[in-house]
């Protein structure tokens, strides 16, 4: 299984660009979650999706952040206008969706706003 | 407001002794208790999912144990090695099947 797969790995990019981070999730896993972690706060729980639905995304910092999950294999999460405050890593996580099953992550993207 | 806390928020080892820390949280509409081991500039990668009260798991020279009637849990470290530094993260998971995430204990083991 190749696991978790999120590109870009490394993004750098100027104040007010649109970001869109890639997510693949495991085959099979029915949820998925978007999650930041910044020095501050740790691993923060930004939206998650089961059955490609949005269930809770309360952790979305304000409207310049959307997800979207078109199909079972593949999210999105975007940010527009991208701010210097955004800059962090990104890590999207998979799992079936019972109490017993870990989440898997992926490498996550290391974003970067200039 | 559902809390899980982790003790202490950092531990310093040194290299062959053992140690152990702790993860509480709510003791009610209890599903599952999950440990991850954070290495630095890695991703989370997890070590036991628990669901069991009196469960305890292993995995080489790191075991843990539940508590659900009273809300914690214990991850212990035998002979701890190098490679054993990292943050230990736990998550709660209540019956909406979302996790709520511990703050972490960053553990640094001294050679």
């Amino acid at each position: 299984d190749a696991g978790v797969i999120q590109s870009p790995r490394h993004e750098v990019t100027e104040m007010g660009q649109e970001v869109t981070l890639r997510c693949k999730p495991i085959s099979g896993h029915n949820s998925l979650f978007w999650y930041r972690q910044t020095m501050m706060r740790g691993l923060e729980l930004l939206i998650y999706f089961n059955n490609n639905v949005p269930i809770d995304d309360s952790g979305m910092p304000e409207d310049r952040f959307s997800a979207k999950m078109p199909n079972a294999s593949f999210s999105t999460l975007k940010i527009q206008p991208s701010e210097p405050r955004d800059s962090a890593v990104y890590f999207c996580a998979s799992s079936q969706r019972q109490a017993a099953m870990p989440q898997h992550f992926g490498d996550g993207t290391r974003l970067s706003i200039l | 407001i559902l809390n899980v806390e982790q003790s202490p928020q950092s531990l310093h080892v040194q290299e062959g002794d053992s140690t152990n820390f702790t993860c509480s949280f709510p003791s009610s509409n209890f599903y599952a208790l999950h440990w991850y081991r954070w290495e630095t500039a890695k991703s989370p990668e997890a070590l036991f999912v628990m669901t069991l009260n009196g469960d305890e798991k292993k995995k080489g020279r790191i075991s843990a144990t539940l508590n659900t009637k009273e809300g914690y849990s214990y991850l212990y470290i035998k002979g701890s090695q190098p490679e054993d530094s990292a943050t230990y993260l736990c998550a709660f998971m209540g019956s909406n099947y979302q996790l709520i995430w511990g703050a972490g204990t960053k553990l640094i083991i001294k050679p």
